[in-house]
């Protein structure tokens, strides 16, 4: 069974660095194909992807918000990093990390983590 | 800047058909941008409905499928429950390792 969990800060300040880590189990990250997802969501708006590291370690980042984002994964955890820096108020979202499936013939994230909500205030 | 376009709102009647659409303002969606579908009911994790375009994932019934329509990925929902009731997104390949999800459209069953 795959399931992926999201942890890190329920609340950080403004300007302050987001690191979240994605834990998960039932896959390896260094299984060709194989990938983790960020994807975020405010309250009562859109999905946003964020940013994509694969088997082989490429990442990939959302054109908006490459400058902000660094996503690292450790296969012998089975965990990903995921670092948004000066982060807003904007910010605020609900965090998911997701099993993204990669092939010639297929790109798609079939497992998602609960999410975790992140707030930014002062 | 590329956009990914959703209907953001659309109703069904119960046991009835309706097609949802994914676009992009930057030309036609194809096979190639491997359309996804997710189906999110307010306050729950997304759930996987349609991959590379038309194939349904694990346990999601036959009433849902995924086609290309025009220069749209589509949604097709026949027979459409009460429990359909949610907000549906769409994901596109862009290329370059990065994906886009659209707006998502919010789905009501009356």
């Amino acid at each position: 069974q795959v399931t992926l969990r999201e942890s890190g800060p329920a609340l950080v300040k403004p300007t302050q660095t987001l690191t979240l880590t994605c834990t998960f189990s039932g896959f390896s990250l260094g299984t060709l194909g194989m990938c983790v997802t960020w994807i975020r969501q405010p309250p009562g708006k859109a999905l946003e992807w964020l940013a994509r590291i694969d088997w082989d370690g490429d990442e990939y980042y959302s054109t908006s918000l490459k400058t902000r984002l660094t996503i690292s994964k450790d296969t012998s955890k089975s965990q990903v990093v995921l670092t948004v820096t000066n982060m807003d108020p904007v910010d605020t979202a609900t965090y998911y990390c997701a099993r993204n499936r990669v092939d010639d013939y297929d790109n798609y994230i079939d497992v998602w983590g609960p999410g975790t909500l992140v707030t930014v205030a002062s | 800047q590329t956009v990914v376009t959703q209907e953001p709102s659309f109703s069904v009647s119960p046991g009835g058909t309706v097609t949802l659409t994914c676009g992009l303002n930057s030309g036609s969606v194809s096979s190639d941008h491997f359309p996804s579908w997710y189906q999110q009911t307010p306050g729950q994790t997304p759930r996987t409905l349609i991959y590379s375009t038309t194939t349904r994932s694990s346990g999601v019934p036959n009433r849902f499928s995924g086609s290309i329509v025009g220069n749209k990925a589509a949604l097709t929902i026949t027979g459409a429950q009460a429990d359909d009731e949610s907000n549906y997104y769409c994901v596109l390949y862009l290329g370059g390792g990065i994906s886009m999800f659209g707006g998502g459209t919010k789905l009501t069953v009356l």
